[in-house]
Order: C-alpha cells, then structure tokens, then sequence
C-alpha cells in the first residue's frame, strides 16, 4: 500500500515555465488537495477536490489549475511559474463516509524553487 | 485569517519531560486535528477529536477541546528524542477542508 506519492521529489523551474506536480493514491479516497508550505505561513490550501471531475479553489488558487479525471490521481498545473510560487508542494489524501472527517494522508512533498 | 494559532511557536524540553502545545481558532469547527512533521518530510496524522468530544487519548498523547475557547491542547508525556519535529493543529468547518495552523518547533534535548 503505497499511500500518497508525489511527483518529482525536487524541481527547478524558470520564470514562465510551466510544469505539472503529479499525485497519485491508491487508498480509493475520495477528497484530495493540494497545500504549499512556506516558512512561517504553515500550510496553505491551493486547490482540493471531492471526487472525480469535482474541483474547488482553496485560500491562494491563482497561478495554479487542476483537474480529477479518475478517483486516484490529482495533478496540479502550474500555468506560468513565478519566484513567489517557490515553495515546497504537499498532496493529501482522505477518506470520507456518511458524512464522517477522517484524518489526512499527506505525499511526501515536492520541493520547488523558481529562478 | 482563517488560519489557526498556535503557541508556543517553538518549545525546548528535556527528555522525559512533558510537553504541552496550544492551538487557537476564530470560527466553528466540525473537528480538530494534531499532525507531527519530522523536517523534510510529510505531515503524518496524530488524533482526530471531534466537536463533541473534550478530551482524547492515544498512546502518549493526550488532546483537549474547549469549544467554548476555541482552543485545543496537545500533551505528549514523557517525551522522547524521537519527538522531535513540528506540530500543527488544523480544523475542520465543513466538508473535508482542513484549514491548518503555523505549527510549534518541538526539540527534545537528550
């Protein structure tokens, strides 16, 4: 059971490069999202989803694009990368049943820098 | 800011002791939860205690709710070396999202 993975681990971008962090789990969860992590900012949610083909904005969307074609995957697009999008990039996953919050499944992040 | 609070941002303490760290909020929650970072990695879920629930154990851990502060509390007892990392509390106010705090830098001195 691998849980979350995200991919790559580490990536360098240029400013204006585009580039998609992938995230992928196989625990049949239904929620999934996206935070960055910033020092001093903690965790910050950019984009999440309740299933397949259901997506919504999180508190700081801009600069980012997703998608949920299957029940697994939840990639994150980011459309034209800036210095201020440096950061490190979290997936996480949860189950959700009857109503009921269970607890998060983080991926093990992608360190991204923008020059 | 939606964002929770926490405090201390950082605590020193030496093995064996307990360590005790607070988290505040501003709004009605569904649910609060504690997640312990180690640097460099993914956060890793602790306990879920639920907005009728006061008080949760599991293991060395011990978490608390005030719903009428707004606050919550996480005891880790008799701590270790491998306690070591960063605690965020995060809470839940509707659906699934989870809206987190900056966290507290826990360092256990052998």
């Amino acid at each position: 059971n691998a849980g979350v993975t995200q991919t790559p681990k580490f990536q360098v971008l240029k400013t204006g490069q585009s580039m998609t962090l992938q995230c992928a789990q196989d625990m049949n969860h239904e929620y999934m999202s996206w935070y960055r992590q910033d020092p001093g900012m903690g965790l910050r949610l950019i984009h999440y989803s309740v299933g397949a083909g259901i997506t919504d904005q999180g508190e700081v969307p801009n600069g980012y694009n997703v998608s949920r074609s299957t029940t697994e995957d939840f990639p994150l697009r980011l459309l034209s990368a800036a210095p201020s999008q440096t950061s490190v990039y979290f997936c996480a996953s949860s189950l959700t049943r009857g109503g009921t919050t269970y607890g998060y499944t983080f991926g093990s992040g992608t360190r991204l820098t923008v020059v | 800011s939606q964002q929770g609070e926490e405090d201390p941002q950082a605590l020193s303490i030496q093995e064996g002791e307990n360590a005790t760290m607070n988290c505040s909020y501003k709004t009605s929650i569904n649910n609060l939860q504690w997640y312990r970072q180690n640097s460099g990695r993914g956060l890793v879920h602790l306990i879920l205690i639920r907005s009728n629930e006061r008080e949760k154990h599991s293991g060395r851990l011990r978490v608390t709710l005030d719903t009428s502060k707004k606050s919550s509390s996480l005891l880790i007892t008799a701590s270790r070396a491998a306690d070591t990392a960063s605690y965020f509390c995060a809470f839940s106010q509707g659906a699934q999202k989870l809206v987190f705090g900056q966290g507290t830098r826990l360092t256990i001195n052998p």
